[in-house]
Order: structure tokens, then C-alpha cells, then sequence
């Protein structure tokens, strides 16, 4: 079955060390999206990609990188994580098609001492 | 700048009971409006979108362009629609959506 998949599910680490969390999908889908979920602030745009060659900042990309290394891969990466960065952390993708839906990953929960 | 505001944090109510989360929206454009649902142990997932007009496990959600507002609704909730809700408007002619933060609707029986 076509699937988000995130690895790590869960992260613990410290302050200031780098972390990569990486996403891919087997839909077959060219966007792919990194969002932050915070309890009380909802869903916040960290990067997207619209194709392989195409990246862009979302509304909280400071302290954040990406890289697209593939249709199907996108990472996120903390240079140097700091404790407000702790967080679930959601890849998503979608179709070419402006359809609006989104196709969620399962989370990568994220833990900066 | 586009925003969506939700209210309510969470909504409690009983099974049988109607549910009304609220949603609305700031935008100067034409938007388009959806609700995503995310179970205990789920993905987030869309719910309906309001294009479609159609109704999702009961629930339905208009969008009214004079009060900005795309309100999902339900007459009758059940223990199994307990989530959380977001209501999400995207930008006619991009993809990125913007999400609200989000309201934790819990049915008890």
C-alpha cells in the first residue's frame, strides 16, 4: 500500500546537536511537505518542495534545512537543535494537481534536553 | 497574511448531542476551506473539503464568504468522533495549506 514513511518515530537528543529526520513516500507524489505540531499552536509550515529541484521556506523555517534528495525522499534537518525545537514533526506529500489533500506520515516525536 | 482562527481548544459534549466547531478565516482572495481529523493512533487525515460539498461520516461544513467562516457540523455525535480538528485554507493557485490550531472535540457516552 503507497505510504509516508518518517524514521526516527522518536528522537531524544541535546542541545546543540545536529538531527536529521528523513521522509519517503511510494505514492508516487512530487510535493512533499515538512510541518511542526505543537499542543496548542497546531500545524506550522516548516519547508516544502514542489519537485526534486524546488525548495521553499515555510512560515517557521529558522533553525531548520532540507534537503530533496529524490522524489520520494525529503529531510529535515536541525543543525544545532535547541529545547524549543522539541516537538512531533509531520511529512506530508500531495499530487501535482492543486487538490488541496495532503497524505500525512505517522510523526517523528522529537526531543531536544 | 491569511489566517484561520478556531476558537475553541476543546469541545465536550455528549453522545447523541449536536457539535458545531467553529472556523473561520481571513483572506482577501477566494480560499479554499477544508477540515483534516486526526483519531488517537492516526494519521492526520483530510475530512471534507468544502468544494466538494459533500458529507463526511455525518459531518458536513458550509462556508459562508460573508461571516468567513466554514463551520463543521454534525447533528448527532458519536464516542468515535473524538479527535482532533483542524480546519486548513489554502491559497487558490498554491499548495501549501495554512492550518488552524486545532480543536480536540471529545464525545462521552
Amino acid at each position: 500500500d503507497a505510504d509516508v514513511t518518517q524514521t526516527p518515530r522518536n528522537r531524544i537528543t541535546k542541545t546543540g546537536k545536529r538531527i536529521m529526520l528523513e521522509c519517503s513516500q511510494t505514492k508516487g507524489h512530487d510535493r512533499m511537505y515538512w510541518y511542526r505540531q505543537d499542543p496548542g499552536l497546531g500545524l506550522r509550515l516548516i519547508y516544502y518542495s514542489f519537485d526534486v529541484k524546488d525548495i521553499n521556506k515555510g512560515e517557521i523555517s529558522d533553525g531548520y534545512s532540507v534537503s530533496r534528495q529524490a522524489q520520494a525522499k525529503f529531510s529535515l534537518s536541525l543543525e544545532s537543535a535547541i529545547p524549543n525545537q522539541t516537538a512531533l514533526y509531520f511529512c506530508a506529500t500531495s499530487k501535482g494537481q492543486n487538490t488541496g489533500e495532503l497524505f500525512f506520515g505517522e510523526g517523528s516525536r522529537l526531543t531536544v534536553l | 497574511a491569511q489566517r484561520v482562527t478556531q476558537p475553541e481548544k476543546l469541545l465536550s459534549v455528549f453522545k447523541g448531542a449536536p457539535v458545531e466547531l467553529k472556523c473561520n478565516y481571513s483572506y482577501s482572495g477566494s480560499p479554499e476551506l477544508f477540515w483534516y481529523v486526526q483519531y488517537s493512533r492516526q494519521r492526520l487525515q483530510l475530512l471534507l473539503r468544502h468544494i466538494s460539498r459533500e458529507s463526511i461520516k455525518g459531518f458536513t461544513a458550509d462556508l459562508n464568504k460573508g461571516e468567513t467562516s466554514f463551520h463543521l457540523k454534525k447533528p448527532f455525535a458519536q464516542e468515535e468522533d473524538s479527535a482532533m480538528y483542524y480546519c486548513a485554507l489554502r491559497h487558490s493557485g498554491y499548495s501549501t495549506l495554512t492550518f488552524g490550531k486545532g480543536t480536540m472535540l471529545l464525545v462521552s457516552p
